[in-house]
């Protein structure tokens, strides 16, 4: 059955350090995955997806079959980076899992 | 453009009721798709619709179901609501039937069953 697993529910860096925030997937199929972020009293939107390679407000994430993780990363951490991040995962065609969450806190 | 709306921002109702809830996509778009989140959670998918039809569907009983209305805005009823049902209703609203397209959420309804 198609899965999305974020093992970590916190994850607290201080400010300046690297991260990553780990997304494991289970899905036998080409998966579609993404990177969604809720700031403090924002709606949920979208930080980056594996289909455009690209490297939104310095975090990447790259996409490893053979581990079937898509973990978000970012050298240097900074204060307004703190959120709760969810990677999703997109199969059959427009049927979407989301993992439970990351909350990330950046330590000044 | 104020983006996705959703209404009504909070709901109480009491168990065996029925609640619908409404969304209106954001300017542009036609594909509506409708999550539950409970508290601690990720959301959890329920179902999309485009061109006024369920396109998919995740794991939720039939006591859940919606409505795509010809200006793309968007309906979610819920039938003999139970406890379990209390969480907070996203919708979120994308542009095609492309999967890798982006969704972009509403402030949710927080729905409370008593």
């Amino acid at each position: 059955a198609q899965r999305v697993t974020q093992p970590e529910k916190l994850l607290s860096v201080f400010k300046g350090a690297p991260v990553e925030l780990k997304c494991n997937y289970s899905y036998s199929g080409s998966p579609e995955l993404f990177w969604y972020v809720q700031y403090s009293r924002q709606r949920l939107q979208l930080l980056l997806r594996h289909i455009s390679r690209e490297s939104i407000k310095g975090f990447t994430a790259d996409l490893n079959k053979g581990e079937t993780s898509f973990h978000l990363k970012k050298p240097f951490a900074q204060e307004e980076d703190s959120a709760m991040y969810y990677c999703a995962l997109n199969y059959n065609f427009n049927k979407f899992y989301f993992g439970s969450g990351t909350k990330l806190n950046v330590k000044p | 453009d104020a983006g996705v709306t959703q209404s009504p921002t909070h709901l109480i109702k009491t168990r065996g009721q029925q609640v619908t809830l409404r969304c209106s996509p954001k300017s542009g778009h036609d594909t509506v798709s409708w999550y539950q989140q409970a508290l601690g959670q990720g959301p959890q998918f329920i179902f999309q619709y485009y061109e006024e039809e369920e396109r998919q569907r995740g794991n939720f009983p039939d006591r859940f179901s919606g409505h795509q209305f010809p200006n793309y805005s968007s309906e979610l009823n819920v039938n003999a609501l139970l406890l379990g049902d209390s969480a907070l209703y996203l919708c979120a609203s994308s542009s095609g039937s492309l999967g890798y397209n982006e969704q972009f959420f509403g402030p949710g309804t927080r729905l409370t069953v008593l």
